[in-house]
Parts: structure tokens; sequence; C-alpha cells
């Protein structure tokens, strides 16, 4: 089945630096991904949408300038937390879905997810 | 805005029994997703559902959509340990062009 690879899973830094969180798709193509954020014991929150090619969409509330999203290729979408704060210590989860095969009854497939702690 | 909301959020239960959780949404949608998600996990998909009356069947999980109540519900027959995670309902517009609203989940412990 399709696979969406996530890297790094887990990652420690320091308040000030950045930090890059990949997402692969790697047994299809994606034209979008979507990054979500989850906090401990909530509910996955769309932050944005990456489009291949063009330019992220945000959710409202979300800092574009502090969650860098680029999607070079149709198979990455990358997001780096510039600048990060103890308060962006979070889960962080891309998804995408085959735009080819099953559209509209393939669901969308979540990478393993990767946890930023800022200290 | 579209708004999904989940009940229980929380159940414990026993092995064995039958439960159902619910899963309301606002807006006319055109598909309903239910995950499963472990502690420290990401999402496993369990189903999706596309048309009014899809009913969806694995193991002991089964899933029904209702579009005219805004309603899907994840039936639980028979509940075993390995059930025990957060279940969550999402939903989606605009044929997937837009990213899933998810309920805020329901956390399920089975008991043996």
């Amino acid at each position: 089945g399709a696979v969406v690879s996530q890297h790094p899973s887990r990652v420690i830094c320091k308040s000030g630096t950045s930090v890059k969180i990949e997402c692969r798709s790697l047994d299809f193509q994606a034209t979008t991904m979507f990054w979500y954020r989850q906090f401990p014991k909530q509910s996955l929150m769309l932050m944005a949408t990456s489009n291949e090619g063009s330019k992220a969409t945000y959710e409202q509330g979300v800092e574009k300038d502090k969650f860098l999203i680029n999607h070079a290729s149709l198979t990455l979408s990358t997001l780096t937390v510039t600048s990060a704060h103890p308060e962006d210590s979070s889960f962080y989860i891309c998804s995408a879905r085959d735009q080819w095969t099953g559209k509209y009854n393939s669901p969308l497939h979540f990478g393993n997810g990767t946890r930023l702690t800022v200290t | 805005e579209l708004k999904v909301e989940q009940n229980p959020l929380f159940l414990s239960m026993q092995e064995g029994k039958n439960y159902t959780i619910y899963c309301n949404y606002s807006t006319t949608s055109d598909r309903l997703y239910w995950y499963r998600q472990d502690p420290g996990k990401s999402l496993e998909s369990l189903f999706v559902l596309l048309s009014n009356g899809a009913v969806k069947q694995e193991g002991r999980l089964m899933a029904s959509l209702d579009t005219k109540a805004r309603l899907s519900t994840l039936h639980i027959t028979a509940a075993v340990h390995d059930l025990s995670a957060t279940y969550f309902c999402a939903v989606d517009l605009r044929g997937g062009a837009d990213g899933l609203t998810f309920g805020k989940g329901t956390h399920l412990i089975i008991q043996p």
C-alpha cells in the first residue's frame, strides 16, 4: 500500500534554532500534502496545505514565516520550524493522497509523525 | 466553518462488550474517515465512507454513514484489549483539495 515516510521521527533542539521535517511519498505522487500538529491528548489540527510548485496555503492563526513549507517535487514536502520556542513542541504529522489511483475512495496516508521538543 | 463532534471522548469498557462511537459533522461532506491512533504513534486508516448508507466492516469494527443526518458511527463488537486506542473521525470537503477536519477523538480503554 501507499506509504508516507516522515523524518526525523524525533528531534530535540534548543530554543532559537530551526528544525526541518521531511515528508516523502514513497510509491506514489502527491501534488498536495498536508501538515498537521497535535498537542498531547488533543486532536490533529491542520496547519497548512503544501502545493507542489507553488506556495503553501496556511490555516488561520498559523504563522507562515515561522513554519516554512517547501514542496519542491511530487514526492517531497518539507516543514521548517524557524526560531523554535518551547511552545512549538508538539507532534507534527504530514499526510498525502495518491493523486492517480482511487482518488475518491482512497484514504489520506499519514506519515509516522515527528515529535519535536524545544528546550 | 466545518465542525466535527465525537462522543464519547473517553470510554472504558470490558472485553466482550459492544459499544458505539458517534461522529456528527456540521456541513455536507464528500467523505468521512475513521482513524486509529496508538500512544506515541501516527494515524492508521480504518475506513473511508463515501455515500449515504455506506457500511464497512473490518473484524470487530463496523462503520456506517448517514449523510442526511450528518452522522457516522463506529461500532465495536465483542471488544478485545487490542482495540484499546484513540479513534478519530475526520471529514473533508471539496474532493480532498482541503485537509481533513478531525473530531476530538475517543480514547478507548478495553479492560481484560
